[in-house]
């Protein structure tokens, strides 16, 4: 069974500093990794998904994430949070023939 | 990209009635559709997976006949609540999953608050 852990409820950062949102993983095969941004009162939108190609994964707004197989990380990265950044991010997994599973979440709040 | 719409985004019911709520693909066909529910602070929880022209698949502690799923088209699923009651009340979310050229990507619907009086 997989299973995705998300190291922090909340995260808060000043505008223009660096974001960094922890993931964890666990399973017993190669994964596919997928971080969602939700923001209030809107759907979920996918930021970016890990499937095997690249360890560096590139997604919209600047964000990417890093696979390290080594540590079962798959961190998502920011170099400078705007405001609008601020929102829920899932760090998501894909356990068999496209159902997911979800970790808790974390709030990220962006400070002026 | 792919568009899933929800319907009603809102809704407000007494105790007791049943509530359907519609997840749609607007430009593509979804042959699975997943929802989920998610209670206030909390992660999204997977409740069924649903297959177009066959019965949904129940995540363990859902209740199918309390949650009823339809697929009957591969752009319209529906889920209805019934007899529902103030611990159902909570944020239903939809996906869509397909497979094409990017690959494979689930596609989420804007989410259905309900509230149970």
């Amino acid at each position: 069974a997989q299973s995705v852990t998300q190291l922090d409820s909340h995260v808060s950062v000043s505008e223009g500093t660096p974001v960094l949102l922890r993931c964890n993983y666990s399973s017993s095969y190669s994964p596919s990794l997928f971080w969602y941004v939700q923001h209030p009162n809107k759907g979920l939108q996918l930021l970016l998904k890990y499937t095997s190609a690249a360890t560096l994964v590139k997604g919209i707004n600047g964000f990417e994430a890093e696979f390290k197989k080594s540590e079962t990380s798959f961190h998502l990265t920011k170099p400078s949070a705007h405001m609008s950044d601020a929102a829920e991010y899932f760090c998501v997994g894909r356990t068999s023939y496209g159902k997911l599973t979800f970790g808790q979440g974390t709030i990220l709040t962006v400070h002026p | 990209g792919a568009v899933v719409s929800q319907h009603p985004s809102r809704v407000i019911c007494k105790s007791g009635t049943s509530v359907k709520i519609e997840c749609r693909s607007l430009d593509f066909q979804a042959t699975t559709m997943f929802w989920y529910r998610q209670f206030p602070k909390q992660s999204l929880m997977l409740m069924a997976t649903s297959n177009e022209g066959s019965k949904a698949t129940y995540e363990q502690g859902v209740e199918k006949d309390k949650f009823l799923i339809n697929h009957a088209s591969l752009t319209l699923s529906t889920l209805t609540v019934t007899s529902a009651h103030p611990e159902d009340s909570s944020f239903y979310i939809c996906s869509a999953w397909t497979s094409g050229g990017a690959g494979e990507t689930q596609y989420f619907g804007p989410g259905t608050r309900l509230l149970v009086l």
